[in-house]
C-alpha cells in the first residue's frame, strides 16, 4: 500500500457522533476514491474525485460528503454515523478511467 | 449501470492444483477487467488486468481469459501455493468512466 495512507486505523463511533476519515498520496495521481468494504457485498463505490476540486457521487454516497482540497488530500466526513455505516473503508488513487487502482490499508469503523 | 457477478464466494484447492475464478458483467460498453487480491488485513492490490482487445493475457502463474460474446472473464491460478490464499476480486470499467464495479470476492484456501 505505498504511496497511499489512511488515518485513523482503527475508530469507534456512537450513533450520531461525526467524524472525518483522511486519506494522502504521495504518487501524484489525479483520481482518488472512497470504497466501504463489507461482507459479502464486495466493494463499492462512495464518491470519487477525478482531479483536484471536482467530486463525483459513486454507488452509495447518502451519509457522506467528501472534500479534495488538493491533489495530495481526500477526505471522506460522517457529519452523524450510523451503526450501518460500520464497516471498512478504503482509499485508492489511480491515473483514470480504465487504469490500475492502489488501495491504502484501510479504516476499519464500528458504530455502535 | 455496471453489475459484475462472481462465482465462486469460496474456493479450496490442493496445494500444486489450478484455481479458477469466474466473472460475467453485464455493460458491452465495458474494456477493462482487473483482478485485485487483498490479503488479511490488507487494502486489495492488483495482480493481473486485461482490456477488451486482448483474449488473454498471462504472468507467471497467473492468466486471464476474456470473452467479450459471453461477457464473462475467468481468473486462472496454475500450481498454486500457500501463498495464494487470499481473497479475490474482479472488477470491470467502461472507457471514460472512472468507476470501478466490483466483484463480490472469491475466498481462495490453499490446502497444504
Amino acid at each position: 500500500n505505498a504511496g497511499v495512507t489512511q488515518t485513523p486505523k482503527f475508530q469507534v463511533l456512537k450513533t450520531g457522533q461525526s467524524m472525518t476519515l483522511q486519506c494522502a498520496q504521495d504518487m501524484n495521481h489525479n483520481s482518488m476514491y472512497w470504497y466501504r468494504q463489507d461482507p459479502g457485498m464486495g466493494l463499492r463505490l462512495i464518491y470519487y474525485s477525478a482531479s483536484e476540486g471536482t467530486t463525483d457521487k459513486g454507488e452509495v454516497p447518502n451519509g457522506y460528503n467528501v472534500s479534495r482540497l488538493n491533489k495530495r488530500e481526500f477526505s471522506l466526513r460522517l457529519e452523524s454515523a450510523a451503526p450501518s455505516q460500520t464497516s471498512v473503508y478504503f482509499c485508492a488513487l489511480g491515473k483514470g478511467s480504465s487504469y490500475e487502482q492502489y488501495f491504502g490499508p484501510g479504516t476499519r469503523l464500528t458504530v455502535t | 449501470g455496471e453489475n459484475v457477478e462472481q462465482h465462486p464466494s469460496t474456493l479450496s484447492v490442493q496445494e500444486g492444483d489450478s484455481a479458477v475464478i469466474k466473472c460475467t458483467y453485464s455493460d458491452s460498453a465495458s474494456n477493462y477487467f482487473p483482478w485485485y487480491k487483498q490479503e488479511l488485513g490488507k487494502g486489495p492490490q492488483l495482480i493481473i488486468d486485461i482490456r477488451s482487445n486482448v483474449g488473454e493475457k498471462k504472468d507467471q502463474r497467473i492468466a486471464v481469459t476474456l470473452n467479450k460474446t459471453a461477457k464473462h472473464f475467468s481468473l486462472h491460478i496454475t500450481e498454486t501455493q500457500p501463498e495464494d490464499s487470499a481473497v479475490y476480486f474482479c472488477a470491470a470499467s467502461t472507457a471514460g468512466n472512472e468507476k470501478l464495479t466490483f466483484g463480490t470476492g472469491t475466498r481462495l484456501t490453499i490446502i497444504p
